[in-house]
């Protein structure tokens, strides 16, 4: 079964720190990775898209890693801003031409100032 | 562009109401589909659409019926509400290839008693 695990489930650090959310995924064969942020009381926004040839890709003060071996992404949150509190949800799809993707559980980041 | 509409935004039901919860989307887009976000749990997908007159379900599908008689409005219909169908509820809507982002509306807020 696909699946698409997130670490961690939660996490709190300070104004101006950098983090890191970890995705890791089963689906296969596979097709692409999103990020999406999800703010407090709306839906999910894409932040970016990984490919199986993208290693790296940035977003401004994001920045999303892919290992396609090992299946695993991340998401660097550069000098973190209030703006940033909000849950990260990681979603993968399969190739082969099925409009299902697979979604993880989101990490919520909280930043305080 | 408006984008994903979702109406409306809250909702109290008794146990056993009916209701419909609207989607309208105004991006021609040929994917629309429902999910349920409960905390813990992330979004699970209730039922999805790959065009006009085509419904298939997802992974929660009973208790809910869908219908998609144009591109634009994929309502999502509550036969005999039950306090495990409190919930939000979100609405996505995406272009026909798996490289193409979902877009979500803002979410109804479903609260039975």
């Amino acid at each position: 079964k696909n699946q698409v695990e997130q670490s961690p489930q939660s996490l709190i650090i300070l104004e101006g720190k950098n983090c890191t959310l970890q995705c890791n995924y089963t689906v296969s064969p596979f097709s692409n990775l999103r990020w999406y942020k999800q703010d407090t009381g709306r839906g999910p926004v894409s932040l970016t898209i990984m490919t199986f040839s993208e290693n790296t890709k940035s977003n401004g003060r994001y920045t999303a890693t892919l290992d396609a071996d090992t299946k695993q992404s991340s998401l660097h949150i550069t000098a973190s801003q209030l703006s940033d509190s909000a849950s990260y949800i990681c979603v993968v799809r399969a190739a082969g031409g099925s409009y299902i993707p697979t979604f993880g559980r989101g990490t919520s980041l909280i930043v305080h100032p | 562009n408006a984008g994903v509409t979702q109406t409306p935004k809250f909702q109290v039901l008794k146990t056993g109401q009916s209701m419909t919860l609207q989607c309208a989307q105004d991006m021609n887009h040929e994917y629309m589909s429902w999910y349920r976000q409960d905390p813990g749990m992330g979004l699970r997908l209730i039922h999805y659409s790959v065009g006009a007159g085509i419904t298939d379900q997802g992974e929660v599908p009973n208790g809910y019926n869908v219908s998609r008689s144009t591109t634009e409005d994929f309502p999502l219909r509550l036969l005999s509400a039950a306090p495990s169908q409190t919930s939000v509820y979100f609405c996505a809507s995406s272009a026909g290839t798996t490289g193409s982002p979902l877009h979500f509306g803002n979410g109804t807020r479903l609260t039975v008693t």
